[in-house]
């Protein structure tokens, strides 16, 4: 089945204790992304990747770091969490960019005390 | 002004109305345009692409009109299977970077 994953799908955790949450896709896609969702903002972008070895920032990179070293994989770090980065997060992928339907993760509900 | 702006409801409506929610956008420069659908804080997902020329997929009729920057998606015979929120997505072209604006989001009640 086609699908995008992420872990964990829930996380309590208190201020600076670095974390890392975990996407993988199964459909062979060249573009991923996080966001987060925060209530009356929408989802915003924190980060995307090309491909392999090519990511960007996105509208809210601050506090945040990803990864592609595998073209299925895209790990989302935060080094020294704070309580402003409590949300939802979900991970997307798509076959060519902004362009083509995208294919998102279950979600990550994250809350930073 | 937002980029991407959405009346956020709720729409209550009855089984079998007619519904249609707009959507404006800022970046004139933007090329694509979709619907996405969201229940209940899960994951988005995609309904539909909005091309230039109008398009239908089964009771669902997308819209867009470049000229104004509104995008519209009209519902027929509503389910209460329709009942989430509808979000409307723009991607904002060749010189906003391969990002996506989200709106954020219509929601659609349907009742008995």
């Amino acid at each position: 089945e086609a699908q995008v994953t992420q872990n964990p799908r829930y996380l309590i955790t208190v201020t600076g204790k670095k974390l890392t949450v975990t996407c993988s896709q199964n459909m062979n896609h060249e573009y991923m992304s996080w966001y987060r969702q925060d209530p009356g903002l929408g989802l915003r972008q924190i980060y995307y990747s090309m491909n392999v070895e090519v990511t960007d920032k996105g509208d809210v990179p601050e506090g945040y770091k990803v990864s592609r070293k595998e073209k299925r994989n895209f790990p989302l770090i935060l080094e020294s969490p704070s309580p402003n980065q409590t949300s939802l997060y979900f991970c997307a992928s798509s076959l060519s960019g902004t362009g083509s339907e995208q294919y998102f993760g279950p979600g990550t509900r994250l809350t930073v005390t | 002004r937002k980029e991407v702006e959405q009346d956020p409801g709720p729409f209550n409506v009855p089984e079998g109305a007619t519904v249609a929610f707009n959507c404006t956008y800022s970046n004139s420069a933007s090329q694509s345009f979709f619907w996405y659908r969201q229940d209940c804080r899960k994951e988005p997902k995609l309904l539909m692409s909005v091309y230039s020329s109008g398009n239908e997929d089964g009771r669902f009729t997308a819209q867009l009109n470049r000229a104004s920057q509104y995008i519209s998606l009209l519902i027929r015979d509503s389910k209460l299977s329709d009942s989430a929120t509808y979000l409307c997505v723009v991607n904002r072209g060749a010189g906003g970077g391969n990002k996506l604006t989200f709106g954020t989001g219509t929601q659609l009640k349907v009742e008995l």
